[in-house]
């Protein structure tokens, strides 16, 4: 059970926009930053959000990332194939004094 | 460019140690701080453990509280993971990551940018 809640799946067509939603707690999502990341298959993970809502350079803007209270969401415009991934949210949790990561969210683009 | 490059995993048995080393290039080593991560087969993102930029504090999961060590030599580029009575819940593949910002001691501030290919460990 992880401590950060993310849909287990999510799909769209090529084009479309997909969002990715992020459900925390005051302790976390509520006080801290939020990052996303996403996992190729077989690959390792790619920072793609920081600090809610900032793009390191080479990342798309057709990524982009929101957070609202204890909860966080990622969009993607534009639904491409290679897009396909897995996506995880993640932050720090101070009740934990750890981080902490969305189970996951495996995008198919149909 | 940025590169991390992990090494040491294997296969070991329950209740034996391990050390997982991550070697560092492309940035000023000493100016950020290091985390690990792990990742069971077919299983999402566990964070393990962070060390900060200055050394002055580490922090762990519950779950290796107490078992694994974190550390580096500046040095040698070296992030470093003693881990110490392996179980079978350890088997995963352990990534060494990167804070993404120098020098910052609040672990809020302490996402990762970029991530090694991993080494895996297998408890059996």
């Amino acid at each position: 059970q992880s401590v950060l809640t993310q849909p287990p799946s999510a799909s769209g067509s090529p084009g479309q926009r997909v969002t990715i939603s992020c459900s925390g707690s005051s302790s976390n999502i509520g006080s801290n930053f939020v990052y996303w990341y996403q996992q190729l298959p077989g690959a390792a993970p790619k920072l793609l959000i920081y600090r809610n809502d900032q793009r390191p350079s080479g990342v798309p803007d057709r990524f982009s990332g929101s957070k609202s209270g204890s909860a966080a969401s990622l969009a993607i415009s534009g639904l491409r194939s290679e897009d396909e991934a897995d996506y995880f949210c993640s932050a720090w949790d101070d009740s934990l004094s750890g981080g902490v990561f969305g189970g996951g969210t495996k995008l198919t683009v149909l | 460019q940025v590169q991390l490059v992990e090494s040491g995993g294997g296969v070991v048995q329950p209740g034996r140690s391990l050390r997982l080393s991550c070697i560092a290039s492309g940035f000023t080593f000493s100016s950020y701080g290091m985390h690990w991560v792990r990742q069971a087969p077919g299983k999402g993102l566990e964070w393990v453990a962070l060390l900060s930029f200055d050394e002055s504090k580490t922090y762990y999961a519950d779950s290796v509280k107490g078992r694994f060590t974190i550390s580096r030599d500046i040095p040698k580029n070296t992030l470093t993971l003693h881990m110490n009575t392996l179980g079978p819940e350890d088997s995963a593949v352990y990534y060494c990551a990167k804070v993404a910002l120098p020098a910052v001691k609040a672990p809020s501030l302490c996402g990762m940018d970029v991530w090694g290919q991993g080494t895996t460990v297998i408890v059996s």
